[in-house]
C-alpha cells in the first residue's frame, strides 16, 4: 500500500529565514506530486505540483519554491520567510495519469514569528 | 462568485440523525467531485468521489450530483460523534486540477 509522508510535523521559523519542507511518497511509481497550504480557517491553497522528476507547476507567484529532485520525493522551500507564510502545509499525490484522486499526508504546521 | 461554496457552518446534528452537506461550484467544465474529510488538526482524509449525476452510496453515506444546477451534495446517515469534522468538497476542474471549499463543519451531539 502507499504511504506518504512529511515533516518536520511542526516549524516555528523567524521571520527571514529559510525554509525546507520534505515530502516522500512510498509504494508507488511515478506519482503525481502536490503542496498545498491551509491558512487557519480556511480552503486548500494549491501552491505547486509536479507529474515528474524535475517538472514542477507553480499555481500561486510568492517567495516559495519547489523541486523533486527524485521520483517520489517533493521539497517545498523558501529563501526567506515572511509572517504571511504561516500556515498547515500538506504535501498529496494522486496515481500518475489520475491527477484528480489524491491523498494527503500528515501535513507541516508551520508558524512564522 | 467563489468557485466553490458550502457553508462554513457549524452544522450541528443529534446522533443519529441525517446530515446534509451542500456545495455549489462554477466551473461548468468540472467532471469529478471528492469529498473528504478533515478532523480538527489533521490533514483532510478522501472519503467519497462521484463522477455521473445522481446518487452513490457508501456504507453510510450519500453523494447526491447534480451538473446543470452545479450542485453537489454529501449525505451522512445515522450520524455518529466521530463524524464530526469540517467536510471539504473539491470538484476537479477542466485543467484536472482539484479546486476545494473551505469546508463545513459538522458537530453531531450525543
Amino acid at each position: 500500500s502507499q504511504t506518504i509522508h512529511q515533516w518536520p510535523a511542526t516549524l516555528v521559523q523567524p521571520v527571514g529565514s529559510p525554509l525546507s519542507l520534505e515530502c516522500t511518497v512510498e509504494g508507488t511509481s511515478n506519482p503525481n506530486l502536490y503542496w498545498y497550504r491551509q491558512a487557519a480557517g480556511r480552503g486548500l491553497q494549491l501552491l505547486f505540483y509536479s507529474v515528474g522528476i524535475g517538472q514542477i507547476s507553480s499555481e500561486v507567484p510568492q517567495n516559495l519554491s519547489a523541486s523533486r529532485p527524485q521520483d517520489r520525493q517533493f521539497i517545498l522551500s523558501s529563501k526567506k520567510l515572511l509572517l504571511s507564510d504561516s500556515g498547515f502545509y500538506l504535501c498529496a499525490w494522486s496515481p500518475s495519469g489520475v491527477r484528480e484522486t489524491q491523498y494527503f499526508g500528515p501535513g507541516t504546521r508551520l508558524l512564522v514569528l | 462568485q467563489k468557485e466553490v461554496e458550502q457553508n462554513s457552518g457549524p452544522l450541528s446534528v443529534p446522533e443519529g440523525a441525517i446530515a446534509s452537506l451542500n456545495c455549489t461550484y462554477s466551473d461548468r467544465g468540472s467532471q469529478s467531485f471528492f469529498w473528504y474529510r478533515q478532523y480538527s488538526g489533521k490533514s483532510p482524509e478522501l472519503i467519497m468521489f462521484i463522477y455521473s449525476n445522481g446518487d452513490k452510496e457508501d456504507g453510510r453515506f450519500t453523494a447526491q450530483l447534480n451538473k446543470a444546477s452545479q450542485y453537489v451534495s454529501l449525505l451522512i446517515r445515522d450520524s455518529q460523534p466521530s463524524d464530526s469534522a469540517t467536510y471539504l468538497c473539491a470538484p476537479s476542474g477542466s485543467a484536472r486540477q482539484l479546486t476545494f471549499g473551505s469546508g463545513t463543519q459538522l458537530t453531531v451531539l450525543p
